[in-house]
């Protein structure tokens, strides 16, 4: 089955690292794995992509398992202003994007 | 930074009216989509355009979608006779490729079926 699964919320203390999870075992092996975040009344905003080596850029950084069955996206150093839903998508040998059902990421201060 | 321009922000129309939704992609993208997303759910795949035809699209996007490229710059998505269940926040995106490349999304047009 087509799809990527993530816990559905995460809390996590400000200016601490976060670590969100996708599970992703079905994809193929020329599926990149998307990272996107969703504000309160807005549109999905691209994070970070990769297909099988980490990669690193401004906003995160992209764990992606040996296997490429499961991934991570880490914030270095979560603020406030990075409470938001994540979310992990593939094209699992499509065209389309197929999102995940998204972690509520909550930052306490 | 370039970015896909919606309108309207926001529609409220009565059920069974024809519905069209515009975006103007980024402008050296040549792959176009549109998404839906239904309060409180994830964001769901419609329908994906390249070289002025339809490249793929879901379950959801039967005969009462459409979607066109009137010119060089809009992308529309139409609804022909809208219910009550096609009520959702729709999203347009760009991208430059397919797979690999970033799929830009505008800030959405939500439509409300009453």
């Amino acid at each position: 089955d087509a799809k990527t699964t993530q816990p559905n919320s995460m809390e996590s203390n400000e200016e601490e690292p976060v670590h969100l999870p996708c599970n992703h075992s079905t994809i193929s092996g020329t599926d990149y794995i998307h990272w996107y975040r969703q504000l309160p009344s807005q549109g999905p905003e691209y994070v970070i992509h990769g297909l099988t080596s980490n990669v690193n850029n401004r906003m995160a950084s992209l764990a992606i398992a040996e296997d490429r069955k499961s991934s991570t996206l880490i914030l270095h150093r979560a603020t406030l202003r990075d409470a938001a839903v994540y979310y992990c998508a593939a094209n699992f040998g499509n065209e389309k994007l197929t999102f995940g059902t998204g972690t509520r990421l909550t930052i306490i201060p | 930074e370039p970015e896909v321009t919606q309108t309207p922000s926001h529609q409220v129309t009565q059920m069974g009216q024809e519905v069209i939704l515009r975006c103007v992609p980024i402008s050296n993208h040549l792959y176009f989509y549109w998404y839906r997303q239904i309060l409180g759910q994830k964001v769901e795949f419609l329908v994906s355009f390249y070289n002025n035809e339809i490249s793929e699209k879901s379950e959801i996007f039967d005969d009462q979608f459409s979607v066109e490229r009137p010119d060089g710059s809009n992308f529309t998505l139409k609804i022909r006779s809208t219910k009550l269940e096609d009520s959702a926040m729709y999203f347009c995106a760009s991208s430059s490729e397919v797979r690999g490349n970033t799929i830009y999304f505008g800030e959405g047009s939500w439509l409300t079926v009453v």
